[in-house]
């Protein structure tokens, strides 16, 4: 069964630094992974994603992420936070087993920007 | 554009009642999902449907079962409700196999 992993809990920042957020998955088949962000009290929002070609994929509000197959890896990145940044974001892979396959996430990584 | 709609968005229930939970999907996703999020937690993957038929099955308490119906709204029922049945239950549609999940507001379910 697939599974990913989040390494960081909790990230605080100030306005305007750079964020990387890791995140790795473990399946030896092919996947389709996803960032979702979820600010307070709402629903999970896809923020990216990859299926396939370029490693490189851009997203919403300034967002990229980087899929690495050798190392099972797909951070995401953002050159500039800002204080909307603040939410939580959740890793996730989808195993191509079959349709209806379970979209696996992370244990998630609280992000906090200050102003 | 249409989103996935849960209803009800809050329900409170005591210890040992019974809860249905609903879900609309997005018209002509032929996928649906249910996931389990307690306070602070990552969403803990229930049960798939596809084309209304029960795909895949994750942490799911025998107590609960869910089913997908012909005009693709699904339900979740929970019986024999415990305190730590408490947390937001997500409902999500996707379009296709390993395409993204779309996720309703959900459910926030407390149980006293």
């Amino acid at each position: 069964a697939q599974s990913v992993s989040q390494h960081n809990h909790h990230v605080i920042l100030s306005e305007a630094a750079s964020l990387e957020l890791g995140c790795n998955y473990s399946y030896g088949g092919t996947v389709n992974l996803f960032w979702y962000v979820q600010y307070p009290g709402q629903h999970l929002q896809l923020l990216l994603k990859y299926f396939s070609g370029d490693p490189l994929v851009k997203g919403i509000k300034g967002f990229e992420a980087e899929f690495i197959k050798s190392k099972f890896s797909f951070n995401l990145r953002k050159p500039s936070v800002q204080w909307s940044d603040t939410a939580e974001y959740f890793c996730a892979v989808n195993a191509h087993i079959q349709a209806g396959t379970a979209l696996i996430f992370g244990k998630g990584t609280t992000l906090s920007v200050s102003s | 554009a249409a989103g996935v709609i849960q209803s009800p968005r809050h329900l409170i229930k005591e210890k040992r009642e019974t809860a249905t939970l609903k879900c609309y999907p997005i018209p002509r996703h032929d996928t649906v999902y249910w996931y389990q999020q307690g306070p602070g937690q990552d969403p803990q993957f229930l049960i798939s449907f596809y084309e209304k038929m029960q795909s895949d099955k994750g942490s799911i308490p025998d107590r609960f079962s869910a089913q997908q119906f012909s005009d693709y709204h699904s339900e979740l029922n929970m019986s024999s409700l415990e305190l730590g049945d408490s947390a937001l239950y997500f409902c999500a549609s996707s379009p296709g196999q390993g395409a993204e999940a779309f996720f309703g507001q959900g459910t926030r379910l407390t149980v006293v």
